[in-house]
């Protein structure tokens, strides 16, 4: 299985920062990893897949980048709905597997 | 679009099986490919199986091999997840989502999740 590590666990950030998340992949998984943002009681939605394709309708200041076993996701400029957790997931080969999820709060 | 709405909460004793429902409208069932992810509460994601349209089969996690059961009733449009000898860690938020398979695969959309209490 491939192992998916995110970091940091949880960060706290004010409206108008930009913020990286990262995720590492435990092999090579070229350019197959998607981000994914789920809000409180709610199911996850797809953001970016092939590590920077932007999802119909997902504002510009989300960006990801990355390719092999590094990845990122960037907010630019967060806004008040950005505060959410955030998971990478690897779509190299199943068993599909995710990172752990990052936490975005407000300081 | 791909829509897609779940059953309601269940609650179920240690030992016993679910059935969470899964019913798509948009699309029709037999041309996607639907996968199943749970969540703990307060914990992440785990994918737990789904149609692997590589090998044009059911596959399940390892996990939870011989515990799970995945099927689709194409007439009505509906995928199931079965699960059974349910114990108390098995609580959890059950989503169906679909697998858009290729260059680019990911899962989107997900329906709305299905809690499963476990609980003597």
């Amino acid at each position: 299985d491939i192992q998916m590590t995110q970091s940091p666990p949880s960060l706290s950030a004010s409206v108008g920062d930009k913020i990286t998340i990262t995720c590492r992949a435990g092999q090579t998984i070229s350019r197959y990893l998607n981000w994914y943002q789920q809000k409180p009681g709610k199911a996850p939605d797809l953001l970016i897949f092939g590590a920077s394709s932007l999802q119909s309708g997902v504002p510009s200041r989300f960006s990801g980048s990355g390719s092999g076993t590094d990845f990122t996701l960037t907010i630019s400029g967060l806004h008040p709905e950005d505060f959410a957790t955030y998971y990478c997931q690897q779509s190299h080969s199943p068993p599909w597997t995710f990172g752990q999820g990052t936490k975005v709060d407000m300081k | 679009q791909v829509h897609l709405v779940q059953s309601g909460a269940e609650v179920r004793k240690p030992g016993a099986s679910v059935k969470v429902s899964c019913k798509v409208s948009g699309f029709t069932l037999s041309d996607l490919s639907m996968n199943w992810v749970r969540q703990a509460p307060g914990k992440g994601l785990e994918w737990m199986g789904g149609f692997d349209p590589e090998d044009s089969k059911t596959i399940y996690a390892q996990k939870f091999q011989g515990r799970v059961t995945m099927t689709e009733d194409t007439s009505t449009d509906t995928a199931y997840m079965e699960l059974r000898s349910l114990r108390s860690e098995d609580t959890a938020v059950y989503y169906c989502t679909t697998l858009w398979f290729g260059e680019l695969t990911r899962f989107d959309p997900w329906g709305q999740g299905t809690l499963v209490t476990v609980s003597s």
